[in-house]
């Protein structure tokens, strides 16, 4: 069964402090995207990667970076967390061989709360 | 998410009945359309899927009807079960390659 994997189901940091949200993907998909789900928003996009080493900025970008390392590992960086990050993060991973195709796997979220 | 619930829109039917979940998507490029169930706790999972050149598509008890004359995105559910309480979103694929425009989402909630 493919699965995206993702480190850490809750977590709760205090305003300032340096966060990482690790996304681990079994698929061999060369795409990987990390969104924000809040109330009555849906999925809004951070930041996605198309390839190792390659990222490029979603819609809301600011107060995040990312770091790709390897093709199956996509990580979430909040380098000084604040209240308004305090949120469900989804990672997902979708293959590129499917031109039009854009099928997500979504990983299980990650909760973060900023006090 | 647990609390992704808390401000969407809510449709309550009675087990066994068909459920008809709706979107309004935005982008008239779009060719390309998904929906996705969100239980509580889990991330989005992949129902089914729906190319522009086609106004129907069924699953397995699934239907997505596709009526781009008004850019409306519809999810049937037949026999509705307590399994099929989740959040429900459309989602669009714009002008992009491999992005996806999500929709705010409907919670489907099954009376036993």
């Amino acid at each position: 069964d493919v699965k995206v994997t993702q480190s850490s189901r809750y977590l709760v940091k205090r305003t300032g402090e340096k966060v990482f949200l690790e996304c681990v993907q079994d698929m061999d998909h060369e795409n990987m995207f990390w969104y924000r789900q809040d109330p009555g928003l849906g999925l809004r996009l951070i930041y996605f990667s198309y390839d190792v080493k390659m990222k490029e900025k979603g819609d809301i970008p600011e107060g995040y970076s990312v770091s790709r390392e390897k093709k199956e590992r996509f990580s979430l960086i909040l380098e000084s967390a604040s209240t308004n990050q305090t949120s469900m993060y989804l990672c997902a991973s979708m293959s590129r061989t499917i031109p039009g195709a854009n099928v997500l796997t979504f990983g299980a979220g990650s909760r973060l709360t900023v006090l | 998410g647990e609390n992704v619930g808390l401000h969407l829109p809510t449709l309550s039917v009675q087990e066994g009945d068909n459920s008809i979940i709706n979107c309004a998507y935005s982008n008239s490029a779009s060719d390309y359309f998904i929906w996705y169930k969100q239980e509580s706790g889990k991330g989005p999972q992949f129902i089914i899927d729906i190319r522009s050149n086609m106004d129907k598509r069924q699953g397995q008890r699934v239907t997505v009807l596709l009526n781009k004359t008004v850019k409306h995105l519809s999810l049937q559910i037949a026999a509705t079960q307590p399994g099929d309480s989740a959040v429900y979103f459309c989602a669009e694929n714009g002008d992009s390659s491999y992005k996806l425009i999500f929709g705010s989402g409907t919670r489907l909630l099954v009376r036993p």
